[in-house]
C-alpha cells in the first residue's frame, strides 16, 4: 500500500520569496514515481514536476524544484520567486511504476498556499 | 503540458435526471482515463479506472450502477451519473495517461461542478 503525507496547515509566503511544501511518503514498491499538482480556485489540477524513485538527480521544472531524499521518504517542493498566482492548493502524488499502465495515483490532502503581496 | 478537456463545467439538474460528462485527451491517445470525485476542501477521490475497450474497473465502495464509464475511444471516456441525486452533488475531474511520456504522466481535465437539486 501507498500512502502519501502532507501535514502543514495552510501556508503563507511573501511575493518573491522562496517555499517549501513538505511531502513524505511511504510505499513498499521498488520503483515509484512521485508527482506534484497545483489546483487553483478555478479547479483544475495542474501538473507541475516527477521525479523518479531511481532518479540521480533533483528534478526542476522552471521555478519549481524538488528536493528528494529517497531515505527519509520525502519529496518537498520547492517554489523560488513566489508570485500571487501561486497562491492555490498543492497535491503531492505517487505511483508504482513497474506494475503497468493501470497503477494508481495516490494523493496526499493537499496544502493550501497563500502569496502575500 | 498535454490538454485535457472535459465537458461540461457545470451542471445544475433536478433530482432523478442523468447527466453525462465527457473527457477528451486532445494531443495523445489515451489507453487508460480515470475519474476522480472531490469535495470542498478535500482530496480527490479515485472512483473507476477506465480502459480503452473494456469494462472500468470501479473502487470499492462506488456504485458501477451510478456511475457508468464508457471508454468507447483512445480520446474519450464518459461518465453518466444515473437518476442523479443531491449527494451526487460534487467535483467531478476526469484524467488521462499520456503513453507517450516517462512514466505516463497523468493530465487532469478542468472538472465538472455537478448541482443535482
Amino acid at each position: 500500500a501507498q500512502k502519501i503525507t502532507q501535514t502543514q496547515p495552510g501556508m503563507f509566503v511573501q511575493e518573491k520569496e522562496a517555499v517549501t511544501l513538505d511531502c513524505t511518503y511511504d510505499t513498499s514498491d521498488p520503483s515509484y514515481g512521485l508527482f506534484w499538482y497545483k489546483q487553483p480556485s478555478s479547479g483544475e489540477m495542474i501538473f507541475l514536476i516527477y521525479q523518479g524513485s531511481y532518479d540521480q538527480q533533483n528534478a526542476t521544472e522552471g521555478r519549481y524544484s524538488l528536493n528528494f531524499q529517497k531515505a527519509r521518504k520525502s519529496a518537498n517542493l520547492v517554489i523560488s520567486a513566489s508570485q500571487l498566482g501561486d497562491s492555490a492548493m498543492y497535491f503531492c502524488a505517487m505511483r508504482a511504476i513497474l506494475t503497468g499502465a493501470n497503477s494508481k495515483l495516490t494523493f496526499g490532502k493537499g496544502i493550501t498556499l497563500s502569496v502575500r503581496p | 503540458g498535454a490538454v485535457v478537456s472535459q465537458h461540461p463545467s457545470w451542471v445544475i439538474c433536478k433530482s432523478g435526471t442523468s447527466v453525462k460528462i465527457e473527457c477528451r485527451s486532445l494531443d495523445f491517445q489515451a489507453t487508460t482515463m480515470f475519474w476522480y470525485r472531490q469535495f470542498p476542501k478535500q482530496s480527490l477521490m479515485l472512483m473507476a479506472t477506465s480502459n480503452e475497450g473494456s469494462k472500468a474497473t470501479y473502487e470499492q465502495g462506488v456504485e458501477k450502477d451510478k456511475f457508468l464509464i464508457n471508454h468507447a475511444s483512445l480520446t474519450l471516456s464518459t461518465l453518466t451519473v444515473t437518476s442523479a441525486h443531491p449527494e451526487d452533488s460534487s467535483f467531478y475531474i476526469c484524467s488521462a495517461r499520456d503513453p507517450g511520456t516517462h512514466p505516463g504522466t497523468q493530465y487532469f481535465g478542468p472538472g465538472t461542478r455537478l448541482l443535482v437539486l
